[in-house]
C-alpha cells in the first residue's frame, strides 16, 4: 500500500487566479495520476505525471490549464490556471500498484468563486 | 464501448436490510474493481474481481463477476450506517489508466 498526503485538502479563490496541488507520497512509484471528480459526479482521469519527462494528458484536458510537475518518483502537484466556477470539484492524486490497484489521497475540494 | 453503467445512482435504506448494486458494461473486460469513496475521502479499492462467475466476500459484502465478464454486482447484507458512501465500479484500460462507472450513492439510516 502507499500513504498519500495532498494539500490543500480544500480551498476556496477567485475566478481568474491559479491554484498548485500538491501530492506527496511515502515510496517511490512509478505511476501517478490526477482525477477530477465534479460534484455529485464521477472520476475522470486528467493526466499521468511523467517523472523527468512531459505529462500525459486525457482528451479534454490540456496542459496550458492544467500543467503538472512530478520532479521526483515520491512528488507531483498539480495546477489548475486561470481558474472559473467551472472548475469547481475535487481534484484527487492517485498511485498505482501492482495488480492494477489504485491508492488515492483524500483529495482536494475547490470551489471558485 | 468502455463505459461502465452502475445502477442504482441512488439508495437510501434503512440500517439492517439488504442491497445490491450493479455495474454492467457492453465490453468484456478481463478484471474489475470495486472501490469506496466516503465523504471528504478518496476512493478506497475493496475487491478485483478477474475470473468469470467469481465471487469474493467480505465481511458483510459479496461481490460477482458476471459469467461472460461484462457484469458485476455487489450486495451487502444487514446494512450497517458506515456503509454509508459511493461505491465505484471500475477497470483498468492498460497502463494503469482506469475508467470508473458514475457511481452508486448508498445512505445508510439509522
Amino acid at each position: 500500500s502507499a500513504v498519500i498526503s495532498q494539500k490543500p485538502s480544500r480551498d476556496i479563490c477567485q475566478r481568474g487566479t491559479s491554484l498548485t496541488i500538491q501530492c506527496q507520497v511515502d515510496s517511490q512509484v512509478t505511476m501517478m495520476f490526477w482525477y477530477r471528480q465534479q460534484p455529485g459526479q464521477s472520476l475522470t482521469l486528467i493526466a499521468t505525471a511523467n517523472q523527468g519527462s512531459e505529462a500525459t494528458y486525457e482528451s479534454g484536458f490540456v496542459i496550458d490549464k492544467f500543467p503538472i510537475s512530478r520532479p521526483n518518483l515520491t512528488f507531483s502537484t498539480l495546477t489548475v490556471s486561470n481558474m472559473s466556477p467551472e472548475d469547481s470539484s475535487i481534484y484527487l492524486c492517485s498511485v498505482g500498484s501492482g495488480n492494477e490497484k489504485l491508492f488515492f489521497g483524500s483529495g482536494t475540494q475547490l470551489s471558485v468563486l | 464501448t468502455q463505459l461502465l453503467e452502475q445502477s442504482p445512482q441512488f439508495l437510501s435504506i434503512q440500517e439492517g436490510e439488504n442491497l445490491t448494486v450493479y455495474c454492467n458494461s457492453s465490453s468484456v473486460f478481463s478484471s474489475l474493481q470495486w472501490y469506496r469513496q466516503e465523504p471528504g475521502e478518496g476512493p478506497v479499492l475493496l475487491v478485483t474481481v478477474v475470473t468469470g462467475g467469481e465471487v469474493k466476500k467480505l465481511k458483510r459484502l459479496t461481490f460477482q463477476f458476471g459469467d461472460a465478464r461484462k457484469d458485476s454486482s455487489l450486495h451487502i447484507t444487514a446494512a450497517q450506517t458506515g456503509d454509508t458512501g459511493l461505491y465505484l465500479c471500475a477497470r483498468d484500460t492498460g497502463g494503469f489508466k482506469t475508467i470508473f462507472g458514475a457511481g452508486t450513492r448508498l445512505f445508510v439510516k439509522a
